[in-house]
């Protein structure tokens, strides 16, 4: 079946810090990829997504790229700061039908 | 404000009884998704309206139904509640069908707890 496997948190790092979240997944046919992002007592955001393969979606200074070869699509900036401390979630679509990621807590300390 | 908006913010309920979510979609957004977040099963998907219809079917259990209005607004009812149902339910909504090009933006949410 299908279903979107993410690295376990919480993730402390300090201000200015490499940031790295895994995801992989497992899906039938060619699924979309997405990042979303939820701060606290807040609803999710779409941070990024890729369609494709080799595909990179970029944002706020985060990157991931979509591949097929690793069924991989992490997560990464080069230089975290406190306001990126949030819930981030990996998510595929395929057929119409969601999948999300368990979610990787971050937190960014000064 | 991602412009999406849900009531009520909390809800507070007993078991076997039955709720009524409500959501209100974007201006101009077609699609409305509902979503489970609980601690044990992380985010799940219920269940997509598109222009009033039904369009896709999540891990929605039988006791759960929903609905989208003319006027497009939402609303998921939670019958013959248990313990087990206490989450929070996001509501989302996107312009159109084709899910992989359409951002969905997601309401605050409504935390249910049954007591």
């Amino acid at each position: 079946g299908n279903s979107v496997t993410q690295m376990e948190g919480p993730v402390t790092l300090s201000e200015e810090a490499f940031l790295t979240i895994n995801c992989t997944y497992t899906a039938t046919g060619y699924p979309s990829l997405f990042w979303y992002v939820q701060y606290p007592g807040e609803g999710l955001q779409l941070l990024l997504k890729a369609t494709k393969a080799d595909d990179k979606g970029s944002n706020k200074g985060f990157e991931a790229t979509y591949r097929k070869e690793t069924t991989s699509f992490h997560l990464e900036k080069g230089s975290v700061q406190v306001s990126d401390s949030a819930v981030y979630f990996c998510a595929l679509i395929t057929g119409n039908q969601f999948y999300f990621g368990t979610g990787t807590s971050l937190t960014v300390i000064p | 404000d991602s412009g999406v908006t849900q009531t009520p913010k909390h809800l507070i309920t007993a078991t076997g009884q039955r709720v009524t979510l409500r959501c209100s979609p974007r201006s101009g957004d077609l699609s409305v998704y509902w979503y489970q977040q609980s601690l044990d099963q992380g985010l799940q998907f219920l269940i997509q309206y598109y222009n009033g219809e039904e369009r896709a079917k999540g891990n929605i259990l039988e006791r759960f139904s929903a609905q989208q209005f003319p006027d497009l607004h939402s609303e998921l009812n939670l019958s013959s509640l248990e313990l087990g149902d206490s989450a929070l339910y996001f509501c989302a909504s996107s312009v159109g069908v084709q899910d992989s090009y359409n951002e969905q933006f997601f309401g605050p949410g409504t935390r249910l707890t049954v007591l």
